[in-house]
């Protein structure tokens, strides 16, 4: 079936670490996101990419860093400059006819 | 600056005991309007997509509503498998992005 696959699903990282998200997705659509997600608050864009080799920042870049070298996957790394990286991670594609998000099931990140 | 508001923050219902949702949003032209559901350590799962005032989409005893400047989410005799947070999210016109409101915790309690 097709979807969108996030991993690890949790990941604990000590200050100082830069960790890497992976995010696949087998369902062709060429744009994909990362959203990070807080309790009582909405999703957050971080980076999304509309294309292969093409990305734009979103409302809260500072501190994350994406690729996008194939169409099937865009990582975020999680880099020490994010000063309180804790959260739930949201990956998405697109599709583009109806522009609804898939999203994928999500890597909760734990700074210890 | 585009903005989603959604209310009330937290919903405690009983079983069968109907009310609705709401989402407001500020937005310079609209492309679309969707609501997710969201359970617990998951990824939003889609649910409906609205594109001008006056359009209704329904789903099991979900009902979605839109106006110019608000839509509701109308649940109908809720059962305690709907309980789970409800996002509303807003997307304009030449723009990828979508905007998220913070969401609305449903507990439906048999």
């Amino acid at each position: 079936d097709g979807g969108i696959t996030q991993s690890p699903k949790y990941l604990f990282r000590k200050e100082g670490q830069n960790v890497t998200l992976s995010c696949e997705q087998n369902l062709n659509h060429d744009a994909m996101y990362w959203y990070r997600q807080d309790p009582g608050q909405g999703l957050r864009l971080i980076y999304y990419s509309q294309i292969v080799n093409d990305f734009q920042k979103g409302d809260i870049a500072e501190g994350y860093s994406v690729s996008r070298e194939k169409k099937e996957s865009f990582p975020l790394t999680v880099t020490s400059a994010q000063k309180n990286p804790t959260a739930f991670y949201l990956c998405a594609s697109i599709t583009g006819a109806t522009g609804e998000l898939f999203f994928g099931e999500g890597s909760r990140l734990t700074v210890l | 600056e585009d903005q989603v508001t959604q209310s009330p923050e937290a919903l405690r219902l009983q079983e069968g005991e109907s009310s609705s949702l709401n989402c407001s949003y500020t937005v310079s032209g609209l492309r679309g309007l969707f609501w997710y559901r969201q359970d617990p350590g998951k990824g939003p799962e889609f649910l409906f997509t609205l594109y001008s005032a006056g359009e209704e989409k329904e789903k099991e005893r979900l009902k979605a509503t839109l106006t110019k400047k608000e839509s509701f989410l109308h649940i109908t005799a809720p059962k305690p498998e709907d309980s789970a947070t409800y996002l509303c999210a807003v997307r304009v016109p030449d723009d990828y992005k979508l905007s998220f409101g913070a969401g609305t915790t449903v507990t439906v309690r048999a």
